[in-house]
């Protein structure tokens, strides 16, 4: 089936440093990637849509200055996470359309990275 | 927008047995689907189970079932003989049927301790 591959899956940072997150769909293209933010014991909320070739889709309250989406190839999507803080620490978490028809319907998950600043 | 709700933060179930996790949703659009998605304790999200809203038949796979009421915007998860491995977190969640993106909205979590 198909395989998101996500990395790091851990980093520890020092506040004001940034730091990427990789997202990469193995055995499949994906045009379209969503990135999640998940903190303790809560859902997933959508931060945004990463668009192969184009720029990313912000949902409301999210600063896209903060957190930098690239989607250069069909295979990668990168969040970089800029002049991290504390407040930043938490769980994200990258997801791929796997496409087609059928596929259109279904979204793969990347196993997710845990970012913690200092 | 469409929202999700999951009024269980948690629930119990002892192994063998049957549980059912609640789901509600919101939304004033006609075609859609629901998925059931399970996160372990690895926090890797794996698809349980979904459904089109086309489609009257309740979905199934193997021990999870779901109950699809469209009409009362209910989608149930209900889980037989439930196994050790079962214990996650279960997040309920919604897309629309619009082909221009596959954004989910998911419901809150329902965290489910399976008792030996």
């Amino acid at each position: 089936g198909a395989v998101v591959s996500q990395h790091p899956s851990r980093v520890i940072c020092k506040s004001g440093t940034s730091v990427k997150i990789e997202c990469r769909s193995l055995d499949f293209q994906a045009t379209t990637m969503f990135w999640y933010r998940q903190f303790p014991k809560q859902s997933l909320m959508l931060m945004a849509t990463s668009n192969e070739g184009s720029k990313a889709t912000y949902e409301q309250g999210v600063e896209k200055d903060k957190f930098l989406i690239n989607h250069a190839s069909l295979t990668l999507s990168t969040l970089t996470v800029t002049s991290a803080h504390p407040e930043d620490s938490s769980f994200y978490i990258c997801s791929a359309r796997t496409g087609g028809a059928e596929g259109a319907n279904v979204l793969t998950f990347g196993a997710g990275s845990r970012l913690t600043v200092l | 927008a469409q929202t999700v709700t999951q009024s269980q933060p948690e629930m119990s179930v002892q192994e063998a047995e049957t549980v059912t996790l609640s789901c509600t949703y919101d939304t004033s659009e006609s075609d859609y689907y629901l998925f059931w998605y399970k996160q372990p304790p690895s926090r890797q999200m794996i698809l349980v189970i979904r459904q089109e809203a086309y489609k009257q038949q309740n979905a199934t796979e193997n021990r999870f079932s779901v109950n699809f009421q469209k009409a009362a915007k209910s989608f149930s998860l209900k889980i037989s003989d439930s196994q050790l491995g079962d214990a996650a977190m279960y997040f309920c969640a919604y897309r629309s049927g619009e082909t221009s993106g596959s954004r989910l909205t998911f419901g809150e979590g329902t965290q489910l301790t399976v008792n030996p």
